[in-house]
Protein backbone atom coordinates (compact mmCIF):
# COMPACT_ATOMS: atom_id res chain seq x y z
CA UNK A 1 0.00 0.00 0.00
CA UNK A 2 1.08 3.64 -0.97
CA UNK A 3 -0.01 4.96 2.41
CA UNK A 4 -3.19 6.70 0.53
CA UNK A 5 -6.12 3.86 0.03
CA UNK A 6 -8.65 4.36 -2.24
CA UNK A 7 -12.16 2.41 -2.42
CA UNK A 8 -14.06 1.50 -4.52
CA UNK A 9 -10.99 0.31 -7.08
CA UNK A 10 -13.71 -0.12 -10.17
CA UNK A 11 -17.35 1.75 -10.61
CA UNK A 12 -19.67 1.41 -12.57
CA UNK A 13 -23.06 3.35 -12.76
CA UNK A 14 -25.78 5.11 -14.42
CA UNK A 15 -26.50 8.72 -15.01
CA UNK A 16 -29.32 8.77 -12.45
CA UNK A 17 -27.17 6.70 -9.73
CA UNK A 18 -25.65 7.88 -6.43
CA UNK A 19 -22.20 6.92 -5.52
CA UNK A 20 -19.59 8.15 -3.30
CA UNK A 21 -15.72 7.83 -3.50
CA UNK A 22 -13.80 7.29 -0.74
CA UNK A 23 -10.17 8.33 0.07
CA UNK A 24 -8.09 7.27 3.36
CA UNK A 25 -4.97 8.36 3.75
CA UNK A 26 -2.29 6.99 6.86
CA UNK A 27 0.78 9.70 6.56
CA UNK A 28 -0.26 12.34 8.85
CA UNK A 29 -0.71 14.42 5.89
CA UNK A 30 -2.65 17.63 6.63
CA UNK A 31 -3.76 18.28 2.50
CA UNK A 32 -5.85 16.32 0.49
CA UNK A 33 -6.74 16.68 -3.43
CA UNK A 34 -9.09 14.85 -6.02
CA UNK A 35 -7.78 14.17 -9.52
CA UNK A 36 -9.29 13.17 -12.23
CA UNK A 37 -7.58 11.58 -15.13
CA UNK A 38 -9.49 11.13 -18.52
CA UNK A 39 -7.93 9.27 -21.44
CA UNK A 40 -5.28 10.94 -23.29
CA UNK A 41 -5.55 14.00 -20.96
CA UNK A 42 -3.30 15.24 -18.34
CA UNK A 43 -4.26 14.82 -14.48
CA UNK A 44 -6.65 17.77 -13.91
CA UNK A 45 -6.62 18.75 -10.52
CA UNK A 46 -10.70 19.37 -9.42
CA UNK A 47 -10.48 20.27 -5.31
CA UNK A 48 -7.90 20.46 -2.48
CA UNK A 49 -8.51 20.53 0.92
CA UNK A 50 -6.27 21.74 3.61
CA UNK A 51 -6.82 21.84 7.16
CA UNK A 52 -10.29 20.09 6.20
CA UNK A 53 -11.31 23.21 4.81
CA UNK A 54 -12.07 23.14 1.10
CA UNK A 55 -9.45 25.94 -0.48
CA UNK A 56 -10.05 25.45 -4.19
CA UNK A 57 -12.40 24.09 -6.14
CA UNK A 58 -11.12 24.43 -9.79
CA UNK A 59 -14.37 25.16 -11.59
CA UNK A 60 -15.93 21.16 -11.09
CA UNK A 61 -19.53 20.36 -12.41
CA UNK A 62 -21.86 20.45 -9.11
CA UNK A 63 -22.49 16.78 -10.03
CA UNK A 64 -19.16 16.24 -8.20
CA UNK A 65 -20.00 17.07 -4.49
CA UNK A 66 -16.35 16.52 -1.77
CA UNK A 67 -16.58 15.92 1.63
CA UNK A 68 -13.77 15.77 4.16
CA UNK A 69 -14.96 15.16 7.83
CA UNK A 70 -11.30 14.95 9.24
CA UNK A 71 -7.72 14.85 7.89
CA UNK A 72 -7.62 11.26 6.48
CA UNK A 73 -10.53 11.17 4.84
CA UNK A 74 -11.77 12.13 1.52
CA UNK A 75 -14.80 11.64 -0.33
CA UNK A 76 -16.30 12.71 -3.96
CA UNK A 77 -20.22 12.13 -3.47
CA UNK A 78 -21.27 11.11 -7.67
CA UNK A 79 -24.78 12.09 -8.64
CA UNK A 80 -26.72 12.36 -12.42
CA UNK A 81 -22.87 11.64 -14.04
CA UNK A 82 -22.50 12.14 -17.44
CA UNK A 83 -20.47 9.41 -20.09
CA UNK A 84 -17.96 11.85 -20.33
CA UNK A 85 -17.21 11.62 -16.60
CA UNK A 86 -15.75 8.46 -17.04
CA UNK A 87 -12.24 8.71 -15.83
CA UNK A 88 -9.23 7.55 -13.24
CA UNK A 89 -10.21 9.32 -10.49
CA UNK A 90 -7.10 9.89 -7.89
CA UNK A 91 -6.64 11.10 -4.86
CA UNK A 92 -3.23 12.73 -3.43
CA UNK A 93 -1.85 13.75 0.54
CA UNK A 94 0.45 15.79 1.30
CA UNK A 95 2.50 17.61 4.44
CA UNK A 96 2.63 21.73 4.51
CA UNK A 97 6.19 22.77 5.05
CA UNK A 98 7.79 19.10 3.74
CA UNK A 99 6.61 19.11 0.00
CA UNK A 100 5.97 15.98 -1.85
CA UNK A 101 2.93 14.26 -2.88
CA UNK A 102 1.65 10.62 -2.50
CA UNK A 103 -1.60 9.15 -4.33
CA UNK A 104 -3.54 6.75 -4.52
CA UNK A 105 -3.80 3.80 -6.80
CA UNK A 106 -7.21 5.63 -8.02
CA UNK A 107 -11.12 4.50 -9.01
CA UNK A 108 -11.72 3.61 -12.36
CA UNK A 109 -15.57 5.07 -12.80
CA UNK A 110 -17.24 4.12 -15.95
CA UNK A 111 -20.92 5.78 -16.21
CA UNK A 112 -23.25 4.13 -18.37
CA UNK B 1 0.95 29.66 -14.57
CA UNK B 2 3.14 27.02 -14.85
CA UNK B 3 3.22 24.97 -17.74
CA UNK B 4 5.13 21.49 -18.07
CA UNK B 5 6.43 20.27 -21.01
CA UNK B 6 7.77 16.59 -21.16
CA UNK B 7 9.57 15.86 -24.71
CA UNK B 8 9.50 13.46 -26.25
CA UNK B 9 5.91 12.42 -25.92
CA UNK B 10 7.04 8.23 -26.39
CA UNK B 11 10.37 6.88 -26.18
CA UNK B 12 10.55 3.23 -27.17
CA UNK B 13 14.73 1.70 -25.91
CA UNK B 14 16.49 -1.98 -25.59
CA UNK B 15 16.75 -3.57 -22.52
CA UNK B 16 20.12 -2.35 -20.87
CA UNK B 17 20.62 1.30 -22.44
CA UNK B 18 21.13 3.96 -20.33
CA UNK B 19 18.35 6.88 -20.78
CA UNK B 20 17.29 9.98 -19.55
CA UNK B 21 13.88 12.06 -19.44
CA UNK B 22 13.46 15.64 -19.81
CA UNK B 23 11.12 18.16 -17.81
CA UNK B 24 10.97 21.62 -19.02
CA UNK B 25 8.47 23.95 -16.53
CA UNK B 26 8.44 27.77 -17.67
CA UNK B 27 7.85 29.32 -13.89
CA UNK B 28 11.31 28.92 -12.06
CA UNK B 29 9.59 30.06 -8.76
CA UNK B 30 9.03 26.51 -7.10
CA UNK B 31 9.03 24.59 -4.37
CA UNK B 32 10.83 21.51 -5.25
CA UNK B 33 10.32 18.83 -8.32
CA UNK B 34 9.18 15.47 -7.72
CA UNK B 35 9.22 12.91 -10.60
CA UNK B 36 6.27 10.07 -10.77
CA UNK B 37 5.95 6.59 -12.67
CA UNK B 38 2.28 5.73 -13.51
CA UNK B 39 1.77 2.21 -14.57
CA UNK B 40 -1.71 1.82 -17.15
CA UNK B 41 -4.69 2.20 -15.60
CA UNK B 42 -2.95 2.56 -11.69
CA UNK B 43 -1.88 5.61 -9.51
CA UNK B 44 1.05 7.28 -9.67
CA UNK B 45 4.18 6.44 -7.97
CA UNK B 46 6.83 8.46 -6.29
CA UNK B 47 10.23 8.23 -7.39
CA UNK B 48 12.35 11.18 -6.63
CA UNK B 49 11.79 14.40 -4.69
CA UNK B 50 13.96 17.14 -4.95
CA UNK B 51 14.40 20.44 -2.80
CA UNK B 52 14.17 23.39 -4.48
CA UNK B 53 17.66 24.22 -2.62
CA UNK B 54 19.03 20.96 -4.09
CA UNK B 55 20.92 20.15 -7.38
CA UNK B 56 19.93 16.08 -7.72
CA UNK B 57 18.59 13.38 -5.85
CA UNK B 58 19.42 9.50 -6.57
CA UNK B 59 17.68 6.21 -5.67
CA UNK B 60 18.71 2.99 -7.01
CA UNK B 61 19.19 3.31 -10.93
CA UNK B 62 17.36 6.41 -10.95
CA UNK B 63 18.81 10.09 -10.80
CA UNK B 64 17.17 12.97 -11.03
CA UNK B 65 18.74 16.69 -11.74
CA UNK B 66 17.03 20.02 -11.20
CA UNK B 67 18.40 23.10 -12.85
CA UNK B 68 15.77 25.77 -11.49
CA UNK B 69 17.40 28.96 -13.64
CA UNK B 70 17.13 27.20 -16.68
CA UNK B 71 13.69 25.27 -15.80
CA UNK B 72 14.56 22.61 -16.48
CA UNK B 73 14.83 18.64 -14.74
CA UNK B 74 15.94 15.31 -15.72
CA UNK B 75 15.62 11.42 -15.06
CA UNK B 76 18.54 9.31 -15.65
CA UNK B 77 18.17 5.87 -15.67
CA UNK B 78 20.74 3.32 -15.54
CA UNK B 79 20.79 -0.41 -17.10
CA UNK B 80 17.05 -0.08 -18.24
CA UNK B 81 14.62 -2.77 -17.77
CA UNK B 82 11.47 -3.91 -19.24
CA UNK B 83 9.41 -3.29 -15.69
CA UNK B 84 10.77 0.39 -15.93
CA UNK B 85 7.82 0.69 -18.72
CA UNK B 86 5.67 3.13 -17.86
CA UNK B 87 4.74 6.83 -18.16
CA UNK B 88 6.73 9.25 -16.29
CA UNK B 89 5.48 12.38 -15.02
CA UNK B 90 7.28 15.29 -13.28
CA UNK B 91 5.75 17.92 -10.98
CA UNK B 92 6.90 21.55 -9.70
CA UNK B 93 4.85 23.09 -7.25
CA UNK B 94 4.89 26.69 -6.04
CA UNK B 95 4.35 25.44 -2.42
CA UNK B 96 4.23 22.87 -0.04
CA UNK B 97 0.45 22.16 -0.53
CA UNK B 98 0.23 24.02 -3.97
CA UNK B 99 -1.39 22.68 -6.84
CA UNK B 100 0.18 20.71 -8.61
CA UNK B 101 0.72 20.73 -12.81
CA UNK B 102 1.52 17.81 -15.23
CA UNK B 103 2.47 17.46 -18.46
CA UNK B 104 1.43 14.54 -20.64
CA UNK B 105 4.50 12.29 -19.38
CA UNK B 106 6.52 10.73 -20.99
CA UNK B 107 5.74 6.69 -22.10
CA UNK B 108 8.48 4.46 -21.96
CA UNK B 109 9.13 0.79 -23.33
CA UNK B 110 11.62 -1.27 -22.38
CA UNK B 111 12.40 -4.09 -25.45
CA UNK B 112 13.67 -7.20 -23.81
Amino acid sequence: ETGVTQTPRHLVMGMTNKKSLKCEQHLGHNAMYWYKQSAKKPLELMFVYSLEERVENNSVPSRFSPECPNSSHLFLHLHTLQPEDSALYLCASSQEGLGGYTFGSGTRLTVV
Amino acid sequence: KQEVTQIPAALSVPEGENLVLNCSFTDSAIYNLQWFRQDPGKGLTSLLLIQSSQREQTSGRLNASLDKSSGRSTLYIAASQPGDSATYLCTPPPGANSKLTFGKGITLSVRP
